[in-house]
């Protein structure tokens, strides 16, 4: 089982919909959560980070974590072609680095 | 400059060639990190050095080898490169290595090993 899955996509969704992204982890210990945007060549960027049960809201961005049942989603409200990107999932545990999943490819489209 | 810059932005190196890449961190940040990202894997930890400790991923192959000069300068030098190495290669920094920090990434190095 990876650390980390993630559904590939391609997730297209018609632009002002909500974008649900997806994503489980195995390692019970992991302890912080963060969501990556990924544009086509260029590198990471950090958009949410949650470390508690429940849901942290970021303007149009909502975090949703749930330990018990292991996983972290991400919601985009009111889409925009401009949020076409990767989602990269990534957790902390005891180890104290980043894990990876292989990302969601979403496409908004106009 | 702010935040995390790395130079070269592309790379193209024969498989002899020796290379090193550049990362500068203007975050004040303590820990500094090496990924490797190829296409359709997730990213890869290679290297971290935090305050005075260095952890490094078993896998990665001795002819990538880091060096840390400061808190804020990074290396990776490369040498006898395999073209399964081409990949962009991520420099990223967090304030500490802890479970609560965020990293922040450079732009990257684009590497082509001939």
């Amino acid at each position: 089982q990876k650390e980390v899955e993630q559904n590939s996509g391609p997730l297209s969704v018609p632009e002002g919909a909500i974008a649900s992204l997806n994503c489980t982890y195995s390692d019970r210990g992991s302890q912080s959560f963060f969501w990556y945007r990924q544009y086509s060549g260029k590198s990471p960027e950090l958009i949410m980070f949650i470390y508690s049960n429940g849901d942290k809201e970021d303007g149009r961005f909502t975090a949703q974590l749930n330990k018990a049942s292991q996983y972290v989603s991400l919601l985009i409200r009111d889409s925009q072609p401009s949020d076409s990107a990767t989602y990269l999932c990534a957790l902390k545990g005891s180890a104290r680095q980043l894990t990876f999943g292989s990302g969601t490819q979403l496409t908004v489209l106009p | 400059e702010t935040g995390v810059t790395q130079t070269p932005r592309h790379l193209v190196m024969g498989m002899t060639n020796k290379k090193s890449l550049k990362c500068e961190q203007h975050l004040g940040h303590n820990a500094m990190y090496w990924y490797k990202q190829s296409a359709k894997k997730p990213l890869e930890l290679m290297f971290v050095y935090s305050l005075e400790e260095r952890v490094e991923n078993n896998s990665v192959p001795s002819r990538f080898s880091p060096e840390c000069p400061n808190s804020s300068h990074l290396f990776l030098h490369l040498h006898t490169l395999q073209p399964e190495d081409s990949a962009l290669y991520l420099c990223a920094s967090s304030l500490y290595r802890d479970e609560y920090n965020e990293q922040f990434f450079g732009p990257g190095t684009r590497l082509t090993v001939l």
